[in-house]
């Protein structure tokens, strides 16, 4: 099992949808959750991070936790062709055997958003 | 602006060169960070650095070395280039492990 894993996509909404992109992780201490969004060729850059269950909403964006079942979630609303990008989840982890924390990216899931 | 740059943003070598990318940082962060990028492979942690004289191999070290000039500085080689090393390069830092991180622009590095 990876430890964060995504659906790599392309998902595919039309504008003016919502887009639901999914994150599940394996650490049942992790502690702090990040959503980053990469176009082609860039670099990744900070959309959202969350680190208590429920919801946290940023302008279009809301990102969802639920720790008893290990997911993480991004909704975004009224999705633009400009959303069209990577998005990337990133969970902070435990080391077992030093209890010291890493930070792990999942693959990315590659969002469509049709004109 | 608190920024991460990198250098240089392109390169093109042959198979065996020994190649150095730099990173710089104004961001005042201890931790630093050097991840490769593949197509379909995602974020890949080559090395990292709690501070200038805590240095920690990730996932894919082989093949690499780092060096942490000082606080603002952390340097990726690879000391015999080959062409599976062909990917995007990216250095980022972060304050601590629980905080965002924070990425430069990239190097493509292609080997020949």
């Amino acid at each position: 099992q990876k430890e964060v894993e995504q659906n790599s996509g392309p998902l595919s909404v039309p504008e003016g949808a919502i887009a639901s992109l999914n994150c599940t992780y394996s650490d049942r201490g992790s502690q702090s959750f990040f959503w980053y969004r990469q176009y082609s060729g860039k670099s990744p850059e900070l959309i959202m991070f969350i680190y208590s269950n429920g919801d946290k909403e940023d302008g279009r964006f809301t990102a969802q936790l639920n720790k008893a079942s290990q997911y993480v979630s991004l909704l975004i609303r009224d999705s633009q062709p400009s959303d069209s990008a990577t998005y990337l989840c990133a969970v902070n982890m435990r080391y077992p055997a030093s209890g010291t924390y890493k930070y792990i990216f999942g693959t990315g899931t590659r969002l469509k958003v049709l004109a | 602006d608190a920024d991460v740059t990198q250098t240089p943003r392109n390169r093109i070598t042959k198979t065996g060169k020994r190649i150095m990318l730099e990173c710089s940082q104004t961001k005042g962060h201890d931790r630093m960070y050097w991840y490769r990028q593949d197509p379909g492979l995602g974020l890949r942690l080559i090395y990292y650095s709690f501070d200038v004289k805590d240095i920690n191999k990730g996932e894919i070290s082989d093949g690499y070395s780092v060096s942490r000039q000082a606080q603002a500085k952390f340097s990726l080689s690879l000391e015999s280039a080959i062409p599976n090393q062909t990917a995007l390069y990216f250095c980022a830092t972060s304050m601590s492990s629980y905080n965002e991180q924070f990425f430069g622009p990239g190097t493509r590095l292609t080997v020949l």
